[in-house]
């Protein structure tokens, strides 16, 4: 079975700084690696994903992660946080296409500060 | 078109009620899911409909009972529920692709039992 560790609850940050949110999972397989972001009252929206080929991966509002097999992470980072990107952000996995059931870490509240 | 569109976005019900909360994408998905998030908490998987036969229970309640109508469409009727229940209530859809493997969330169903 997989299993998802965000390694930080909460992130406070001030405007303009950079960021880097922790996922570490552990799995026998290949994955496939998400990232989602939950602002209040909403959905989870995708930021991001690695299938495979580059580890460095680009998403929207200027996130992007980087994956590392030898250490099972898969790091979510922004050089420069704004206050809008405020949110809940889980890391999931997915075994392969064929399995349906994303494993999600508890999530990391990032909260920007002016 | 990549939207989940989830009906009703807020339910008050009664512990006596029944109710059903609706989900529907047109992305062609085969497979949809119902997850339960909690404050503070990450999604909790309930149900997974693949080709609109019920693969996953992840051991949910009798008073949950979800219905696939077809490849669109997915329900959770809802009954006899108590107050621990309330909750945000996310649909989810996916596809059987190694390039699109994600999950498409929903904005969720705010539920509160009173």
């Amino acid at each position: 079975a997989q299993s998802v560790t965000q390694l930080d609850s909460q992130v406070p940050v001030f405007e303009e700084a950079p960021v880097e949110l922790r996922c570490n999972y552990s799995s026998s397989v290949s994955v496939y690696l998400f990232w989602y972001v939950q602002y209040p009252n909403q959905g989870l929206q995708l930021l991001l994903k690695y299938l495979s080929g580059s580890t460095l991966v680009k998403g929207i509002n200027g996130f992007e992660a980087e994956f590392n097999k030898s250490q099972t992470s898969f790091h979510l980072r922004k050089p420069s946080v704004h206050i809008s990107d405020t949110a809940e952000y889980f890391c999931a996995v997915r075994r392969d296409y064929n399995f349906n059931k994303f494993y999600f870490g508890s999530g990391t509240k990032l909260n920007v500060k002016p | 078109d990549t939207e989940v569109t989830q009906t009703p976005k807020h339910l008050v019900m009664g512990m006596t009620n029944k109710k059903s909360l609706k989900c529907e994408q047109h992305m062609g998905h085969r497979a949809m899911y119902w997850y339960k998030q909690k404050a503070k908490k990450p999604p909790e998987l309930m149900f997974v409909y693949s080709y609109e036969k019920l693969s996953i229970n992840e051991s949910v309640p009798s008073r949950f009972s979800p219905e696939c109508p077809n490849s669109s469409l997915l329900n959770l009727h809802l009954h006899a529920l108590q107050p621990e229940d309330s909750a945000l209530y996310l649909c989810a859809s996916s596809q059987a692709s190694d390039r699109m493997p994600e999950a498409f969330f929903g904005q969720g169903t705010r539920l509160t039992v009173v």
